[in-house]
């Protein structure tokens, strides 16, 4: 268990709908990252956030957005959602402002299906 | 320049044979390069991490090759075990971590 939750465990949907991932960081972490893991795409960094700013983005398509609370959980919602959005997400803590150098505890993933 | 590629995308190992995983990448502004492990159902887990200033990082089984000139690194799995049975993920950054990219993966399969 790497002290990473992410709610819910799966979630099905269907196009041109809203989602909201949500994620709590391990005990203390700063830094919170969100990844998209799908067999055509392979696993894709999408954003991180260092104590409730914006520090990177990857491939976040403009539909997706994320924030990070005080609380320092962070919410990924997708909206206006495709089918080939279908995927696993996962979130990713950290202590540091260190990106990927920075050793990450990854989450269990949402699997998110739109029909 | 941003891609890293891996190969194989799958390799099946007997019990105690060596495992080998192999990824080039072209930005040479990548400064660090980690391996990840993932079991099925699982998120992704740190395996091993290499900076170019060595050539070889070895953590108990894992071992890391590094060649900078050729811009290839590899995981060598020695003692391959059941349980090592996952995908492997190679990736590189830069010296801030922020700018960085994952290979495709290879599953690895060891055989009983």
């Amino acid at each position: 268990d790497s002290g990473v939750t992410q709610t819910p465990k799966h979630l099905i949907t269907a196009t041109g709908q809203r989602v909201t991932l949500r994620c709590s960081p391990r005990s203390g972490d700063l830094s919170v990252y969100w990844y998209q893991q799908s067999l055509d795409q392979g696993l894709q960094f999408l954003i991180h956030y260092y104590n409730g700013e914006e520090r990177a983005k990857g491939n976040i398509l403009e539909r997706f957005s994320a924030q990070q609370f005080p609380d320092l959980h962070s919410e990924l919602n997708l909206s206006s959602l495709e089918l080939g959005d279908s995927a696993l997400y996962f979130c990713a803590s950290s202590p540091r402002l260190a990106g990927i150098t920075d050793t990450q505890y990854f989450g269990p993933g949402t699997r998110l299906t739109v029909l | 320049q941003q891609q890293v590629k891996q190969s194989p995308q799958s390799l099946i190992v007997q019990k105690g044979g060596i495992s080998i995983i192999n990824c080039a990448y072209e930005n040479t502004a990548f400064d660090y390069f980690p391996w990840y492990q993932q079991f099925p159902g699982k998120g992704p887990a740190l395996l091993i991490a290499i900076r170019p200033d060595v050539s070889e990082k070895k953590e108990g089984r894992f071992t890391i090759s590094f060649n900078k000139s050729a811009k290839q690194f590899s995981l060598h799995i020695m003692d391959s075990q059941p349980g090592d049975s996952a995908t492997y993920f190679c990736a590189a950054s830069d010296n801030y971590g922020q700018n960085f990219v994952f290979g495709p993966g290879t599953r690895l399969s060891v055989l009983p």
